[in-house]
């Protein structure tokens, strides 16, 4: 059974930078056959995709539009987990952040979700 | 960028009844690439259906998805009193961009 544990800081300050982990257990960041994402949800904007990281023989990131430029997506295959990084951050990144597995162009499980206050 | 449009926004309906949830894409998409989740308070979205019509691990066949093109149904027949949540359809576009709809409440 896959299991992603979600871990960071639930504070952070304006124009500072978000950063998020997820660690994977009963699955393999490598695995060939599968995306690691992350996904936000505020009243505001609803659910968003934020980004992803894959293998496939090499790795590869993909981002949303709407925070391209700010995003970076890890993998850490020594540790098993992959890791979120959003920078210059303002109230409007004030979210539910959740990391969660792509398989057949949809999400198939996810972590337990962690709020992020953006204010100072 | 394909934007996803659901309906009703809010269906309320009985224990026993049957609910059927629109999703309307902007674009036309393959039905590959279209998916149905359901979600609680507090608890993270539930995969329901992927591929538009196939039912994941778990979930009971009271739930079915339809459509093609840029109309898409989700069918939830003998409602349970769990089944009373909202429900978000979830798109990946050619340019391997995802995004999802505003939601359907379905409340008692």
């Amino acid at each position: 059974q896959v299991q992603l544990q979600q871990s960071g800081p639930g504070l952070v300050k304006p124009s500072q930078t978000l950063s998020l982990t997820c660690d994977i257990s009963g699955d393999s960041v490598s695995n060939n056959a599968v995306g690691w994402d992350w996904v936000r949800q505020s009243p505001s904007r609803g659910l968003e995709w934020l980004g992803t990281t894959y293998y496939r023989s090499k790795w590869y990131t993909a981002y949303a539009t709407s925070v391209k430029g700010r995003i970076t997506i890890n993998p850490d295959t020594s540790k098993n987990q992959f890791s979120l990084q959003l920078k210059s951050v303002t109230p409007e990144d004030t979210a539910v952040y959740y990391c969660a597995r792509g398989f057949r162009w949809s999400f198939d499980y996810w972590g337990q979700g962690a709020l992020v206050t953006v204010s100072s | 960028e394909t934007v996803l449009t659901q309906s009703p926004g809010t269906l309320s309906l009985s224990p026993g009844e049957t609910a059927t949830l629109s999703c309307r894409a902007s674009q036309s998409l393959a039905s590959t690439y279209l998916a149905w989740y359901q979600q609680k308070p507090g608890q993270a979205p539930r995969l329901l259906i992927y591929g538009a019509s196939n039912r994941a691990t778990g979930i009971p066949d009271r739930f079915s998805g339809s459509g093609s093109g840029t109309d898409f149904t989700l069918t939830i027949t003998r409602l349970q009193p769990e089944d009373f949540a909202v429900y978000y359809c979830q798109q990946c576009d050619t340019s391997f961009l995802f995004s999802f709809g505003q939601g359907t409440k379905l409340e008692i």
